[in-house]
């Protein structure tokens, strides 16, 4: 069963920059597969930051592709995500995800690969 | 950007209601929409694929239809576990967009 950590600091101060990572657990992250980073501000709903493919190319969202960055370390079963110059609007429950949205034909037998971190909030404040 | 609106934002229900929630396109998706389920604190759950397809393991009583622009997610009788939030998601182009979210509150 494929399993997601994320992890980082919970306080970024304004105009710093955001760096969080996602432990892959029992699957490999180079294996065939995208990863995504989706977030949630406290309350409303989701938007989706970006998403990795293992040989990683890249496909952000241009609403944040100016400050987003997100890599893939192979050695360590990791996905990151950076971005820069943050403000209080970035304050967020920040999700790393399995992404097969764009790619329905990995459903099969009736079943998805919907796996999910758990989320880490993350405040912008000084 | 496909603007995906969801509506209502909320509602009250009793269990055994059917509860039916709707989300309109900005445009054409197909039927590349899925729905998710959502508790406090917790990720998202996937329930619907392409607009119809029940994820495995995921109860009869949620249903999904629609094609195009405009679609419904119905809950026959609601269930004391089935008070959540629910987001619908377009799949059809990059940036995968969501809907803002239904609130089913216990009446």
């Amino acid at each position: 069963q494929v399993q997601l950590q994320e992890s980082g600091p919970g306080l970024v101060e304004p105009s710093g920059t955001l760096a969080l990572t996602c432990t892959v657990s029992g699957g490999a992250i180079s294996s065939r597969n995208f990863w995504s980073w989706v977030r949630q501000p406290p309350g409303k709903g989701l938007e989706w930051i970006g998403e990795i493919y293992h040989t990683g190319t890249t496909n952000y969202n241009p609403s944040l592709e100016s400050r987003v960055s997100i890599s893939v370390d192979k050695s360590k079963n990791q996905l990151s995500l950076k971005l820069t110059s943050v403000t209080a609007a970035d304050t967020a429950v920040y999700f790393c995800a399995r992404d097969w949205w764009g790619r329905v034909s990995e459903c099969s037998g009736g079943e998805c690969p919907d796996y999910w971190g758990q989320g880490t909030l993350v405040t912008v404040s000084s | 950007d496909i603007q995906m609106t969801q509506s209502p934002s909320s509602l009250s229900a009793s269990i055994g209601d059917r509860v039916t929630i709707i989300c309109r396109a900005s445009r054409s998706i197909s039927n590349y929409i899925n729905w998710f389920q959502q508790k406090p604190g917790k990720a998202p759950k996937l329930l619907i694929y392409s607009a119809s397809s029940l994820q495995r393991g995921v109860p009869s009583r949620f249903s999904g239809s629609g094609s195009g622009t405009d679609f419904t997610l119905t809950v026959s009788s609601l269930q004391p576990e089935d008070f959540a939030s629910y987001f619908c998601q377009q799949n059809y182009r990059t940036p995968w967009t969501f809907g803002q979210g239904t609130r089913v509150e216990i009446k």
